[in-house]
């Protein structure tokens, strides 16, 4: 079985400053792992994935996530915050299925 | 253009009447999902399709039944709608389960009273 943890509900940060998103996941395999974000009245978008390649993993909208098998996370991050970033984000691991996170609200303060 | 349609996108019914969701996607995708997102529930998936006339049941299917007939349909129906099924259903599919992202539709917001 597999499982992701969102550890946090709500992050709030200023426009310019860093952002960081923690997921930590547990999977009998090695699975791939995703980061979605929805925006309000929509559905999901990717922003990046890691399927066992680079650890470091780019995504779009200057958002990066690093796989930390030690770990067992997968935090997104990005340097600075922008207005438009401000949206629901989800954790996702796949492996004989996919399991999604309970979702991390990113408010971004001006 | 090419994507992932669901359709209502709102939709009021009242408890104990049939309602499908329909969703059609223009890629021939091979899986299709459906879910629903409650809030602090993240999305669990109610059920999914590898392949036309090949379905399966996700983490929630109690009360949901789907078909799958051609590549490009996958139709969700609440035989009997109650007022638990209140949330919002969002449509999914990806040509390969592991290893490439899901494309969402924009989701149906159902209500039931």
């Amino acid at each position: 079985a597999q499982s992701v943890t969102q550890l946090d509900s709500h992050v709030s940060v200023s426009e310019g400053t860093p952002v960081l998103l923690r997921c930590n996941y547990s999977s009998s395999y090695s699975p791939s792992l995703f980061w979605y974000v929805q925006h309000p009245n929509k559905g999901l978008q990717l922003l990046l994935k890691y399927t066992s390649a680079a650890t470091l993993v780019k995504g779009i909208n200057g958002f990066e996530a690093e796989f930390k098998k030690s770990e067992t996370s997968f935090h997104l991050t990005k340097p600075s915050a922008h207005m438009s970033d401000a949206a629901e984000y989800f954790c996702v691991v796949s492996n004989n299925d996919m399991r999604f996170g309970a979702g991390t609200r990113l408010t971004v303060k001006p | 253009d090419a994507g992932i349609t669901q359709s209502p996108r709102y939709k009021i019914t009242e408890t104990g009447r049939q309602v499908t969701l329909m969703c059609h996607q223009t890629w021939s995708h091979s899986y299709m999902f459906w879910y629903r997102q409650d809030l602090g529930h993240g999305l669990r998936l109610i059920y999914y399709s590898a392949a036309a006339d090949i379905t399966d049941k996700g983490e929630v299917p109690d009360g949901y039944v789907v078909s799958r007939s051609k590549t490009e349909n996958f139709p969700l129906t609440l035989e009997s709608a109650t007022r638990s099924q209140t949330s919002v259903y969002f449509c999914a599919s990806t040509p390969d389960f592991h290893n490439s992202p899901l494309h969402f539709g924009n989701g149906t917001r159902l209500t039931v009273t």
